[in-house]
């Protein structure tokens, strides 16, 4: 099932630290994707790239930034962390854009306090 | 921003029983995925539907696309405890990303 991993998987942290999530892709997929999800408000976009280093803001980018220099890793930083990040991270990676079928990696879950 | 609302939130039965989850938006999809997702994990795709009135079938569960392409939904026939978890519906407009429903959480009691 590996195709996609997350790392880390859980990560506890403080207000004001930068935190960077990983997603690698042994699929050599070009679309990558990184989602976040809270309970009430399911799966939202935060960014996405459509090849390397082409990125894009998804509808709640504010506070996030993300990095591709290679096809298989995509890269989530929040320089400083908030509480309001506290949340499950997910990656996702895509073949095609438009009606893409996504393939989701396992999920990092961060807490800041 | 396009919106799909799902409905109901969280829905809790009795193993043998059947159940719809609906989708619905004010927008036009061209494609509509659903993905269920267990504790823990990712959410994992389920189906696609494309054309307006499609159903697929999937051994029990039953999807549809609406005619208009706005909205869809989930049926299971005779549910089991395996099939607890977070049901997603997705839609896609030509050429941009997906947009995400809430989900359903669903409880499939022994």
């Amino acid at each position: 099932d590996a195709g996609i991993t997350q790392s880390p998987r859980h990560k506890v942290t403080e207000t004001g630290t930068p935190v960077t999530l990983r997603c690698h892709q042994t699929e050599n997929h070009r679309y990558m994707y990184w989602y976040r999800q809270d309970p009430g408000h399911g799966l939202r976009l935060i960014h996405y790239s459509y090849g390397v280093k082409d990125t894009d803001k998804g509808e709640v980018s504010d506070g996030y930034s993300v990095s591709r220099s290679k096809t298989e890793d995509f890269l989530l930083t929040l320089e400083s962390a908030t509480s309001s990040q506290t949340s499950v991270y997910f990656c996702a990676i895509g073949e095609y854009s438009g009606a893409n079928v996504l393939t989701f990696g396992a999920g990092s879950r961060l807490t800041v306090l | 921003t396009q919106l799909l609302e799902q409905s109901p939130q969280f829905l809790s039965i009795q193993e043998g029983e059947n159940l719809t989850v609906y989708c619905n938006s004010s927008s036009v999809f061209s494609s509509l995925q659903w993905y269920r997702q267990e504790p823990g994990e990712g959410p994992v795709l389920l189906v696609t539907v494309v054309t307006g009135g499609e159903v697929k079938k999937l051994k029990r569960l039953t999807f549809q696309f609406g005619d208009a392409r706005k909205d869809s939904s989930l049926h299971i026939t005779a549910a089991q405890p395996g099939d607890t978890g977070l049901y997603l519906c997705a839609g896609a407009t030509s050429g941009s990303r997906l947009t995400f429903g809430e989900g359903t959480q669903l409880t499939v009691n022994p």
